[in-house]
């Protein structure tokens, strides 16, 4: 069965210092990956997906992750982070349950990222 | 970019009242939806996958006869939770996708539901 971990339930840090927030997953399939933002009293937001090619794949908004296989992580970065990214973040890949044909999400446990000035 | 509606964002209400959280998407047609329920400081789960004309396949542990799940068009969802009680005060969230599995969900807002 496939499971995420997110190892880090909180990360503090600094306006403008670089942040990364850690993803590890475990699947036997082909493997697509996302990242969702949470703000809070909201839902989520796709922030950026890895489906093939390009392993590096970046968000609009500054943010990148790179998919690595050999050590089955997808972390997410940036290298200077806002106030207004101070959020809950959700690293899933989608469940093989049912055979894949459903598709839902497994979630990790969520990062909360919190720049202060 | 892909839109979808979660109405309403709140409901706060008696024990023993049913409640009935619409899912909209509003500018694709969402082949398949999911229904999320979000604790405190966690995760979200998965508590049933509705595909449109078909009943809705639920996770282990979810009851069908107390979350009723209806997916009538390409563009709603319905969640009710009938004789709501203090513990089914939650965050729920849905979501929508078109076409295959390997594309994105896109989330509503959440409904906040505080049952008294």
């Amino acid at each position: 069965a496939q499971s995420v971990t997110q190892l880090d339930s909180q990360v503090p840090v600094f306006e403008e210092a670089p942040v990364e927030l850690r993803c590890n997953y475990s699947s036997s399939v082909s493997v697509y990956l996302f990242w969702y933002v949470q703000y809070p009293n909201q839902g989520l937001q796709l922030l950026l997906k890895y489906l093939s090619g390009s392993t590096l794949v970046k968000s609009i908004n500054g943010f990148e992750a790179e998919f690595n296989k050999s050590q089955t992580s997808f972390h997410l970065r940036k290298p200077s982070v806002h106030i207004s990214d101070t959020a809950e973040y959700f690293c899933a890949v989608p469940s093989t349950h049912y055979g894949g044909s459903q598709g839902n999400l497994i979630f990790g446990k969520g990062t909360k990222l919190s720049v202060k000035p | 970019g892909a839109v979808v509606s979660q109405h309403p964002s709140r409901v706060i209400c008696k024990s023993g009242t049913s409640v009935k959280i619409e899912c909209r998407s509003l500018d694709f047609q969402a082949t398949t939806m999911f229904w999320y329920r979000q604790f405190p400081k966690q995760s979200l789960m998965l508590m049933a996958t509705s595909n449109e004309g078909s009943k809705a396949t639920y996770e282990q542990g979810v009851e069908k006869d107390k979350f009723l799940i209806n997916h009538a068009s390409l563009t709603l969802s319905t969640l009710t939770v009938t004789s709501a009680h203090p513990e089914d005060s939650s965050f729920y969230i849905c979501s929508a996708r078109r076409g295959q599995v390997n594309q994105p969900q896109h989330f509503g807002d959440g409904t906040r539901l505080s049952i008294l």
